[in-house]
């Protein structure tokens, strides 16, 4: 296991397109995060998952986009109808309990740009 | 509702210099801290915990709820720390954290 990975690292796409990034966790963790990161700014939540369970999402998270984690492994972010301002570093995480006690392990990242 | 500000965009320091990177919070119960660091071209991982109370890579972090603060900080500065650093907070089991928004630390030889 080599850790978080994630799928593309770039993606480029026109306004309007669907996009749809996955993440592959650490095979033991039961919690998978996403953050959406931009530039200058530190990550900011999008949703979270413990096992095939959305736990929680974030107001950022409009109905654009919609995420999933259907056996409790890997996990799928989609963007419908894509708008410029989606543009951003989308990071996933897992950890294998909370974060207090474990911290987060980061994938590299997709980067989305938006033309 | 929790927010995290890191004051300083960029910190520059020389080599063998102190740093310290501050980080203040919001959040009216009982936070747990935390350190992220970035270096060039790699992913962001956990530098340290403050309910570890301990030392990585030289760096000490301590949590003060009166000052509502955890800063971190380094005696001797190595060219090697230059990254970035963000703050992190997790509610009392909570489930997600929140970042600030990140210091860019440079060290000069």
């Amino acid at each position: 296991d080599t850790g978080v990975s994630q799928d593309p690292r770039h993606k480029i796409t026109k306004r309007g397109q669907n996009v749809t990034f996955r993440c592959d966790p650490i095979s033991e963790h039961n919690r998978l995060y996403w953050y959406r990161q931009t530039l200058g700014q530190g990550p900011e939540f999008l949703t979270y998952f413990q096992n095939e369970a959305q736990l929680e999402k974030s107001r950022l998270l409009s109905d654009r986009f919609s995420a999933e984690r259907p056996k409790g492994s890997f996990s799928t972010l989609e963007i419908q109808r894509t708008e410029q301002g989606d543009s951003a570093m989308y990071l996933c995480a897992s950890s294998p309990g909370t974060a207090n006690n474990y911290g987060y392990t980061f994938g590299s990242g997709t980067r989305l740009t938006v033309v | 509702a929790q927010r995290v500000t890191q004051p300083e965009k960029l910190l520059s320091v020389f080599k063998g210099a102190p740093v310290e990177l501050k980080c203040n919070y919001s959040y009216s119960g009982s936070p747990e801290l935390f350190w992220y660091v970035q270096y060039s071209r790699q992913r962001l991982q956990l530098l340290l915990r403050h309910i570890s109370r301990e030392s990585i890579k030289g760096f000490t972090a301590d949590l003060n709820k009166g000052e509502t603060s955890f800063h971190l900080k380094k005696p001797f500065a190595q060219e090697e720390d230059s990254a970035m650093y963000y703050c992190a907070l997790n509610k009392a089991a909570g489930n997600k954290l929140t970042f600030g928004g990140g210091t860019r630390v440079l060290v000069k030889p």
